[in-house]
């Protein structure tokens, strides 16, 4: 089946700090997606990105897909970027990476 | 406003009793889908639909039942809810192309904790 694999699992930041998430996936591309998963639990869709290049404020993602691999990329992090961010392909989603940024 | 609505966004019920958590999307969207998500084990497809009256098993449909009825509307029944299945639920809808369904959203989520 379907590999989605998200490094690295845990993340802390300082207030300020950029970061970059990773996700590697097994098949064609054809509906990557970022996702943000706030403390509340509500999941925040980022980026449609099955190619190319996107920007959104401070966070950006790109998607390789013959090297099938998605970066997102997180600039001038806050507190309020903390919480769980996915990666999903098709109908399979990553393991996450959690995201602390400190104050 | 496109949204995908669940009810409720918590629930705690007794084992046995039967319920319903329904999920609609205003979209017009041909793929729906439900998941769940626990601790250590992410987001798991439990049912999807393709199309009015098309439903299939994704990866951990045992004990839930789903209907497509109408376009808009994927209710997830639990017939005889265990403990095993508390969890966070989320419904999800997304069009559909030739290539397959693409870009997804999701709704609120509903907590449920069966005692």
């Amino acid at each position: 089946g379907i590999q989605v694999e998200q490094s690295p699992p845990d993340l802390i930041l300082q207030e300020g700090a950029n970061s970059t998430l990773r996700c590697n996936f097994s098949d064609s591309v054809n509906n990557l997606q970022w996702f943000h998963q706030n403390p509340w639990g509500q999941l925040i869709n980022l980026f449609y990105i099955p190619s190319g290049t996107k920007q959104n404020g401070r966070l950006s993602a790109t998607t390789v897909a013959t090297e099938r691999y998605s970066l997102l990329y997180i600039s001038s992090s806050q507190t309020t970027d903390s919480g769980v961010y996915f990666c999903a392909l098709h109908v399979r989603f990553g393991a996450g990476t959690r995201l602390t940024v400190k104050p | 406003e496109a949204q995908v609505t669940q009810n409720p966004r918590y629930l705690i019920t007794v084992t046995g009793k039967k319920l319903t958590v329904t999920c609609s999307q205003n979209m017009n969207h041909e793929y729906m889908s439900w998941y769940r998500q626990d601790p250590g084990l992410g987001l798991r497809q439990i049912y999807y639909s393709m199309n009015v009256e098309v439903t299939d098993k994704g990866d951990v449909p045992e004990g839930y039942k789903v209907s497509r009825k109408e376009k808009r509307n994927f209710p997830l029944i639990l017939e005889s809810p265990s403990p095993n299945q508390t969890s966070l639920y989320f419904c999800a809808s997304s069009p559909l192309t030739g290539t397959g369904n693409t870009e997804a959203f999701f709704g609120q989520g509903t907590r449920l904790t069966v005692v």
